[in-house]
């Protein structure tokens, strides 16, 4: 069974300061893990994802995140936040093979304040 | 090219009527999902296709939810005589064997009244 924890549901930030959402996730087996992204009103676009290669991740729009086993932890972070991040995040875990159904966490919704 | 669709974007119906959600996956992907998005909550798993079959349903909440899907292309997902509780945006997505990214479309926005 595999589960993802999200801490809190909104988290606020000013333009240019770091984003940090964190992300804890619960597997039986090795993971592959992802950071999507939900605009309103759209559906759910890739950020980012692990799949046991590196474990820092860089993905589009200058995000990133760390797999860290030993914390069971999957954090994603920017270093400078805008305007234009001001969405919903979601954390999801699969397992590996055929069916790789994802399970998410409840998501997080990310302000942005000038 | 072209991503995963889905119709109609959006659908109010009475309780107790059926509804029809469809999905059009990204051709030449042959894994196809389906998740429930309801209000405050995260996205949950509904139903696995792999080509035409199903082979994990587990996420399906009642025996009025069913999904069919034709020709390892488009899939549909019926819910019969809705309840309220069945408002929340569907959302398909679908995916290329081998590979991990599963391609999410714009989601059917279902209302119950």
């Amino acid at each position: 069974a595999q589960s993802v924890t999200q801490l809190g549901s909104h988290v606020s930030v000013s333009e240019g300061a770091l984003v940090l959402l964190r992300c804890n996730y619960s597997s039986s087996v090795p993971p592959y893990l992802f950071w999507y992204v939900q605009y309103p009103n759209q559906g759910l676009q890739l950020l980012l994802k692990y799949t046991s290669a590196a474990t820092l991740v860089k993905g589009i729009n200058g995000f990133e995140a760390e797999f860290k086993k030993s914390e069971t932890s999957f954090h994603l972070t920017k270093p400078s936040a805008h305007m234009s991040d001001a969405a919903e995040y979601f954390c999801a875990v699969s397992a590996t093979g055929a069916n790789s159904k994802l399970t998410f966490g409840k998501g997080i919704t990310l302000s942005v304040r000038p | 090219g072209a991503g995963v669709s889905q119709s109609p974007s959006n659908k109010v119906t009475e309780k107790g009527k059926d509804v029809e959600l469809r999905c059009d996956p990204i051709s030449g992907h042959t894994a196809l999902y389906w998740y429930r998005q309801r209000l405050g909550q995260g996205l949950e798993f509904l139903i696995y296709f792999q080509g035409n079959s199903a082979p994990d349903k587990s996420g399906l909440p009642s025996d009025r939810f069913s999904a069919e899907r034709t020709g390892e292309s488009v899939s549909t997902l019926t819910i019969q005589r809705t309840q309220q509780e069945d408002s929340a945006v569907y959302l398909c997505a679908s995916r290329l064997v081998g590979q991990e990214t599963q391609y999410f479309g714009p989601g059917t926005r279902l209302l119950v009244l």
